[in-house]
């Protein structure tokens, strides 16, 4: 069975610096998605970044990139010049096709220091 | 604003009850999701719905049922609630049924089973 690790329970940030996220997942799959979430105080979830197994190259979103590594069954998330309001608690989450459930690492606190 | 709108905010019942949760999603999305976010289980991927039919299944107890109604939206009921059921019921809909459409979530509805 797929599941997804996030083995940062709580991570801290100085304000401007940036910060690493990890993940790692398990599957058999060769094609599959990948996203991190981001879920602040107020609750709401916002996707962040998503990547496709299938391309190579790193996506990215203004600060927000990933290093994904296939082989290694890794996706982390890098958020460069953090920011006040990139405090929030971040999911990484796995789905392999329309037809499959999206699965959801436990999360990451992540706290910015001003 | 997501533009996705879930009913009501907060819900307090009893155990051995029955609920329903609303649903509305964004104008022109066709898919709709349901999630459970409770701190014991995490952030659980419920089921997905696209244009009416079920498209995807996780995590959904016998007790829980879920549909889309020609007019999209969406509606999740809870029955015999336990304890165990006290959690964030989060929506979210997505333009299309594929994997990589990206998801917008509603501000979820907060139940509380006393």
């Amino acid at each position: 069975a797929q599941t997804v690790t996030q083995s940062q329970p709580e991570m801290s940030v100085q304000e401007a610096e940036t910060v690493t996220l990890s993940c790692t997942y398990d599957t058999s799959e060769s094609d599959y998605y990948l996203f991190w979430y981001k879920q602040p105080p107020s609750r709401q979830m916002i996707l962040v970044i998503r990547q496709e197994a299938y391309k190579q190259q790193n996506a990215t979103e203004n600060r927000f990139s990933v290093n994904f590594q296939k082989a290694a069954k890794s996706f982390s998330l890098k958020i460069s010049d953090s920011q006040l309001g990139d405090a929030a608690m971040y999911f990484c989450a796995y789905r392999k096709t329309s037809y499959d459930k999206v699965i959801f690492g436990p999360g990451t606190s992540l706290s910015v220091i001003p | 604003d997501s533009g996705v709108t879930q009913t009501p905010k907060h819900l307090i019942t009893a155990t051995g009850q029955r609920v329903t949760l609303r649903c509305s999603p964004r104008s022109g999305d066709l898919s709709v999701y349901w999630y459970q976010q409770s701190l014991d289980q995490g952030l659980q991927f419920l089921i997905q719905y696209y244009n009416g039919e079920e498209r995807a299944k996780g995590n959904i107890l016998e007790r829980f049922s879920a549909q889309q109604f020609p007019d999209l939206h969406s509606e999740l009921n809870l029955s015999s609630l336990e304890l165990g059921d006290s959690a964030l019921y989060f929506c979210a809909s997505s333009v299309g049924q594929g994997a990589h459409q990206p998801q917008h979530f509603g501000d979820g509805t907060r139940l509380s089973i006393l």
